[in-house]
């Protein structure tokens, strides 16, 4: 079946590291993976997206990388703030599916 | 530019009734989905519509139905409501599924 796995565990990071968010994927051939942060109460909010044919997409200290041959989505915060403390949501849109697909999201906590 | 509007808010159910939440997406925005959150599930797709046309369903009972209306607001609908319905709806508009979804605030359904 198909699955997209995220780290159910939260990492949990000294403020000023950079913060690595796994993203991994099977059954699926996605044409689109986006990256959403999501805070307590309040619907997910769009970061990054990335196409199939591209590797790696940077937007101020956010960074995505997209491996198809390994099914795996990278996400990293470089320089991290407590105020980047969120839960980090990857989804897969595949083809014409008209679906969008998330993970169960992975929990990052930024100490101070 | 106003973002997606979810309503009510809140809102506290019995077993057995139905219920109807409403979206109004972005100006220009054709295609609304639908998702549940739950702690234990994550975000599950409950479907898509794009231009009045639902064009993609997830795996749920059909207790759970939506339509879109010529302006791109959206309603979804829950009858024979169970325990197991309560959760946080959240409603997403974007250009297509495959660009960057604008999520509302959602509605948190609690059924007693």
């Amino acid at each position: 079946s198909q699955k997209i796995e995220q780290n159910s565990e939260a990492l949990n990071i000294q403020e000023g590291k950079t913060a690595t968010l796994t993203c991994n994927y099977t059954n699926y051939s996605p044409a689109y993976l986006q990256w959403y942060r999501q805070d307590p109460g309040r619907g997910p909010v769009f970061l990054l997206l990335i196409r199939e044919n591209e590797k790696e997409k940077r937007k101020e200290r956010l960074k995505v990388t997209f491996d198809t041959t390994l099914k795996q989505s990278l996400f990293h915060i470089t320089a991290s703030q407590p105020a980047d403390s969120a839960t980090y949501l990857c989804a897969l849109v595949r083809g014409s599916s008209y679906k969008l697909i998330f993970g169960s999201g992975t929990r990052l906590l930024v100490r101070p | 530019k106003a973002g997606v509007t979810q309503t009510p808010r809140y809102l506290i159910k019995t077993r057995g009734q139905q219920v109807t939440l409403s979206c109004s997406p972005i100006s220009g925005h054709r295609s609304v989905s639908w998702y549940q959150q739950t702690p234990g599930q994550g975000l599950q797709f409950l479907f898509e519509y794009f231009s009045e046309t639902q064009r993609n369903k997830g795996n749920f009972p059909g207790r759970f139905s939506g339509r879109q209306f010529s302006n791109s607001r959206s309603e979804m609908n829950v009858s024979t409501l169970e325990l197991g319905d309560s959760a946080l709806y959240l409603c997403a508009s974007s250009l297509e599924v495959s660009t960057e979804a604008f999520f509302g605030q959602g509605t948190r359904l609690t059924v007693v």
